[in-house]
């Protein structure tokens, strides 16, 4: 299956700041990647799906300003949380499409003071 | 809409039985996915195992297996001979075979427990 990759693991920031999350397909060309956010205890809560070369696919409830995904090239999403507060602290997770089925990254804990 | 249920939030087993993970789902469409993930402490979801629902055979991995109930709705994991790395949650998913739409609907997860 596909190898994916998150970075950071961990990233700490004051409110107010942004902070911007990669997720890389290592060994698979990924014109779909997903992005969830998980809280503690809880599933996997789809945010957007992000579509290379376009423009990406919120949820419901997802503010798209808040929650900005770039999917520049089919290796690389990037998830950026603009002017975090508290309560974007969170799990978030990217996930690949591919061999009909999705492979997901390590995840990214944020934390925001 | 499509819906996914894990009705056991935590379970446990003893260290080389067997133990069974129950999940429906509500869907009116014919061509889909199931899946089950397994999420150990690390938080890295892990593929455990895929049922293709247009195969009537049960998908079995090793000591994983499931048992489709398509009629029913009804996609239970079976874990045998239990392994102390077993223990971590699990998820139970479903996706819509479509080539524009590949969208995951999870359960809510069902902590796994293993015992020595």
């Amino acid at each position: 299956g596909a190898v994916v990759s998150q970075h950071p693991s961990r990233v700490i920031c004051k409110s107010g700041t942004s902070v911007k999350i990669e997720c890389r397909s290592l060994d698979f060309q990924a014109t779909t990647m997903f992005w969830y956010r998980q809280f503690p205890k809880q599933s996997l809560m789809l945010m957007a799906t992000s579509n290379e070369g376009s423009k990406a696919t919120y949820e419901q409830g997802v503010e798209k300003d808040k929650f900005l995904i770039n999917h520049a090239s089919l290796t690389l999403s990037t998830l950026t949380v603009t002017s975090a507060h508290p309560e974007d602290s969170s799990f978030y997770i990217c996930s690949v499409w591919g061999e009909d089925t999705q492979y997901f990254g390590p995840g990214t804990r944020l934390t925001v003071l | 809409a499509q819906t996914v249920t894990q009705s056991q939030p935590e379970m446990s087993v003893q260290e080389a039985e067997t133990v069974t993970l129950s999940c429906t789902y509500d869907t009116s469409e014919n061509n889909y996915y199931l899946f089950w993930y397994k999420q150990p402490p690390s938080r890295q979801m892990i593929l455990v195992i895929r049922q293709e629902a247009y195969k009537q055979q049960n998908a079995t991995e090793n000591r994983f297996s499931v048992n489709f109930q398509k009629a029913a709705k009804s996609f239970s994991l079976k874990i045998s001979d239990s392994q102390l790395g077993d223990t971590a949650m699990y998820f139970c998913a479903f996706m819509k075979h479509d080539l524009n739409f590949n969208k995951f609907y999870f359960g809510s997860g069902t902590k796994l427990n293993v015992k020595p």
